[in-house]
């Protein structure tokens, strides 16, 4: 089953903040996080797993709760790269399950 | 270190004509992925490999053929295409699957006419 995000389209100006959540109603082990720009392939970001650990490469930040089986990322003053759209996976069986993504565009 | 290549990058085919998609990864995963990707549906899982010589169903697996004979390549077969096949189609790769995130192909546009 595919998580489901929210909010569906967030629009930014340069320097504001933004939530990106991430929901399963399955127990969660662990959250992917990607971005991927218009005509591009998506870009890991981040892995959260159970326990708190976190794994990752970008200057954003992100939670896991397990008992409420979500996850949320968050970009704080946001830049004019981080336009894109935001995707969360979760695991079922040995792949992961994407949600429908998150169109995040930062204006100037 | 070229990554994850798939080609081709573009194709156009006729309604129930085949094709064959390659996925090639030079990172020594063991773990391999096809999605296609639809407006509005985000990433959805086709087939997917666990190792040389296994191949697994996804979410939308009808239609669709794969093998994986070598760790580095990963094809994905159309037997007789369909309109509905009209996508982007996403190769990915992964260390292990579980705790390691996964590497992108830069896809590959296929249009049914």
């Amino acid at each position: 089953q595919q998580p489901v995000q929210s909010p569906q389209a967030v629009i930014l100006r340069e320097g504001e903040d933004a939530v990106i959540n991430c929901s399963s109603s399955k127990a969660l082990y662990s959250v992917h996080w990607y971005r991927q720009k218009h005509g591009e392939a998506p870009v890991f970001l981040m892995i959260l797993l159970k326990g708190g650990e976190q794994k990752g490469h970008e200057k954003i930040s992100a939670s896991f709760n397990e008992k409420k089986q979500q996850s949320s990322l968050y970009l704080t003053a946001s830049q004019l790269s981080y336009s894109g759209t935001y995707f969360c996976g979760t695991l079922s069986g040995y792949a992961l399950n994407f949600g429908k993504g998150t169109s995040l565009l930062v204006t100037p | 270190n070229a990554g994850v290549t798939q080609t081709p990058k573009f194709r156009v085919l006729k309604t129930g004509q085949s094709m064959t998609l390659l996925c090639a990864q030079d990172m020594n995963h063991e773990y391999m992925y096809w999605y296609r990707q639809d407006p509005g549906m985000g990433l959805r899982l086709i087939h997917y490999s666990v190792g040389e010589g296994t191949t697994a169903k996804g979410e939308v697996p009808d239609g669709y053929n794969v093998s994986r004979l070598k760790k580095q390549n990963f094809l994905l077969g159309l037997e007789s295409a369909a309109p509905s096949q009209t996508s982007v189609y996403f190769c990915a790769s992964s260390y292990s699957g579980v705790n390691y995130g996964y590497t992108f192909g830069s896809g590959t546009r296929l249009t049914v006419v």
